[in-house]
């Protein structure tokens, strides 16, 4: 079955530290992998999207990074600021299917950054 | 901002009645979602349409309806809400080509009790 499972579910961090977010897959064919940011009460928000052939990619102090072979990624965030608190949901995408209607969610980690 | 609206933002209703959530675009983009977010779960596909008045299910389409009868309009209809379907329930819009992300709507909270 194509599962995406998140860890960790929540996470809590001083201001100014490192984090990462791990997320694991069982999607095959695979696509691609997005991770989206949602902050509490909005709509989740692209921050990057991975394919197959690609291992990182920044967006400003989020890197994400895909390890195609064992089906891992994360997400890296640097000197966290406290507008970074918010849920991260990882996104996959199967090869197959001409719409974005079979995209699979992880259920989300819950990153909460503190003064 | 993909121009995204969603109506109502909060809504309460009793088991048994009717309700419709609407999503709007202010611009012509073909596909359109309907997502529920729940906790314990990730975000669950109910329908999606691929332009005026074609539609299709997705994973959790029982007891809901969709209608888009112009291409700004995607509209979710709940025939007789369950306590079940108290969730939230967020719109999606592909803006680009398949691989684009998703835009999001701010979501429309629905309480049955």
């Amino acid at each position: 079955k194509n599962q995406v499972e998140q860890s960790p579910q929540s996470l809590i961090i001083l201001e100014g530290k490192n984090c990462t977010l791990q997320c694991n897959y069982t999607v095959s064919p695979f696509s691609n992998l997005r991770w989206y940011k949602q902050d509490t009460g909005r709509g989740p928000v692209s921050l990057t999207i991975m394919t197959f052939s690609e291992n990182t990619k920044s967006n400003g102090r989020y890197t994400a990074t895909l390890d195609a072979d064992t089906k891992q990624s994360s997400l890296h965030i640097t000197a966290s600021q406290l507008s970074d608190s918010a849920s991260y949901i990882c996104v996959v995408r199967p090869n197959y299917g001409g719409s974005q209607g079979n995209l699979i969610f992880g259920k989300g980690t819950k990153l909460s950054v503190k003064p | 901002d993909a121009g995204i609206t969603q109506s109502p933002r909060h809504k309460v209703t009793e088991t048994g009645t009717p309700v419709t959530l609407r999503c709007h675009q202010t611009e012509n983009h073909r596909y359109m979602y309907w997502y529920r977010q729940d906790p314990g779960h990730g975000l669950r596909l109910i329908h999606y349409s691929y332009g005026v008045k074609d539609t299709d299910k997705g994973e959790v389409s029982d007891g809901y309806s969709v209608s888009r009868s112009k291409t700004e309009d995607f509209l979710l209809t709940l025939e007789s809400a369950t306590s079940s379907q108290t969730s939230v329930y967020f719109c999606a819009i592909n803006t680009g080509p398949i691989n684009s992300p998703l835009h999001f709507g701010n979501g429309t909270r629905l309480t049955v009790t």
